[in-house]
């Protein structure tokens, strides 16, 4: 069974800080995704990862895929206020004939404060 | 182009009532899944279908719950004879094809009372 475990759970951390959140799952994978999720509303595409090594750049958010270490990593320089919100990651996995359900972690919440 | 629909936004039951939920897929798309997610905690897959079959559906459970994808129409996940611990926020997304990047509609918030 694919297990997807997300660290830290909940971040708080003042305006202007870098940090990485990290997201390790526990079988191969054909994507991977990052997803953020406002207070009550629904998810929000941010970066679709395919490949090994691949390293895609949104504003002050940057995603990276490591499928060796089954590693992925969310990096957030300078952060500012409006980035406060939870973060998943999600992994999809191929199961022949069918298209891949993803399979979700915990999540991380970032609180980011002035 | 609008995005997926879901209805009702907020739906609240009291116990042993049916719930029903409804799912419109973007346009174009074929493939809807249905994930719910309780307080506090992240997505769980619960059911993909494609229009008049279920695919996948390891991730219901056995009872009370069923899905549908009519030829014509939403997709429909109803529940029955709800319980308190059925109360969660349910969400559809939808893709256009195998192993597309998936959509989520904004979800309908079940309360159980």
């Amino acid at each position: 069974e694919l297990k997807v475990e997300q660290n830290p759970l909940f971040l708080s951390m003042q305006e202007g800080k870098n940090y990485t959140i990290y997201c390790n799952y526990s079988t191969t994978s054909d994507r991977l995704y990052w997803y953020r999720q406002d207070p009550g509303k629904s998810l929000e595409s941010l970066f679709v990862l395919l490949s090994n090594g691949a390293v895609k750049q949104e504003g002050r958010l940057m995603a990276s895929l490591d499928t060796k270490a089954r590693l992925s990593t969310l990096h957030i320089t300078a952060a500012v206020h409006d980035l406060s919100a939870t973060y998943f990651c999600a992994v999809g996995r191929e199961n022949t004939g069918t298209a891949s359900k993803l399979t979700f972690g915990t999540g991380t919440r970032l609180q980011v404060t002035l | 182009n609008a995005g997926v629909m879901q209805n009702p936004r907020h739906l609240v039951r009291r116990r042993g009532q049916e719930a029903r939920l409804r799912c419109s897929p973007m346009k174009g798309h074929s493939h809807v899944y249905w994930y719910r997610q309780l307080p506090e905690e992240g997505l769980k897959f619960m059911v993909y279908l494609q229009k008049e079959n279920i695919i996948d559906e390891s991730g219901m459970p056995k009872e009370r719950f069923s899905a549908e994808f009519p030829k014509e129409g939403p997709s429909i996940l109803r529940i029955q004879q709800v319980v308190r611990g059925d109360s969660a926020a349910y969400f559809c997304a939808s893709s256009p094809g195998l192993a597309s990047e998936q959509y989520f509609g904004p979800g309908t918030r079940l309360t159980v009372t």
